[in-house]
């Protein structure tokens, strides 16, 4: 079945520097690669998303690349801010009947102000 | 629009008793629900996906006779978390997937923290 990596566990960075959050995946048919911050106690937000036939999305601050061969993707965040504080989780998903989705580890972000 | 519910927002029950988790979709229909379990610092690990309809898929290592899930219609689905021990303590998560056309993107709701004494 499909596993999920994911790098570092934990990630502080001063305010306004950028982050880099860095997964990987073993199944060659996952197609759908949403990020999901957590803040604490609550429902996982879709922040970005990314499909199989695209290399890049960026929303503003955040952007997503994927290299399907080497099948790894990772999460941008420019200019971070001190409300970036959270912890992110990658996710891949295939097309098939299920359409489940197996998550990463998870990567604690901290802001310093 | 895409809004799930789920209810209730905090549990806490005695050893041996059994908890019974709803997830609703709001406003669209979900052919597909999803139950995962969060412990504290950890990930979302999936229990099972549910059709509605048809039994739920279990994932492994995931005991179906003490976690049972019922999709019953296109808009709920239950958790009967049976025979409940601390070790069940924890928050469970559901997600809903709506017709193909929505693609692979679930919807999250809120969770229920368990708290077993």
């Amino acid at each position: 079945g499909e596993n999920v990596e994911q790098h570092p566990s934990t990630l502080s960075v001063q305010e306004g520097d950028s982050a880099v959050i860095k997964c990987t995946y073993s199944d060659s048919a996952s197609n759908y690669f949403p990020w999901y911050k957590q803040e604490l106690g609550k429902r996982p937000q879709l922040i970005i998303d990314i499909r199989s036939n695209v290399g890049e999305k960026k929303d503003q601050r955040i952007a997503v690349t994927l290299n399907k061969t080497a099948k790894h993707f990772s999460l941008h965040i420019t200019e971070t801010q001190p409300e970036d504080s959270a912890v992110y989780f990658c996710a891949a998903s295939t097309g098939e009947w299920s359409y489940k989705y197996i998550f990463g580890t998870g990567t604690r972000l901290k802001v310093l102000a | 629009g895409a809004v799930v519910s789920q209810h209730p927002s905090r549990v806490i029950c005695k050893s041996g008793t059994s908890v019974k988790i709803e997830c609703r979709s709001l406003d669209f229909q979900a052919t597909t629900m999803f139950w995962y379990r969060q412990f504290p610092k950890q990930s979302l690990m999936l229990m099972a996906t549910s059709n509605e309809g048809s039994k739920a898929t279990y994932e492994q290592g995931v005991e179906k006779d003490k976690f049972l899930i019922n999709h019953a219609s296109l808009t709920l689905s239950t958790l009967t978390v049976t025979s409940a021990h601390p070790e069940d303590s924890s928050f469970y998560i559901c997600s809903a997937r709506g017709s193909p056309s929505s693609y692979n993107e679930q919807f999250f709701g809120p969770g229920t923290r368990l708290t077993v004494l």
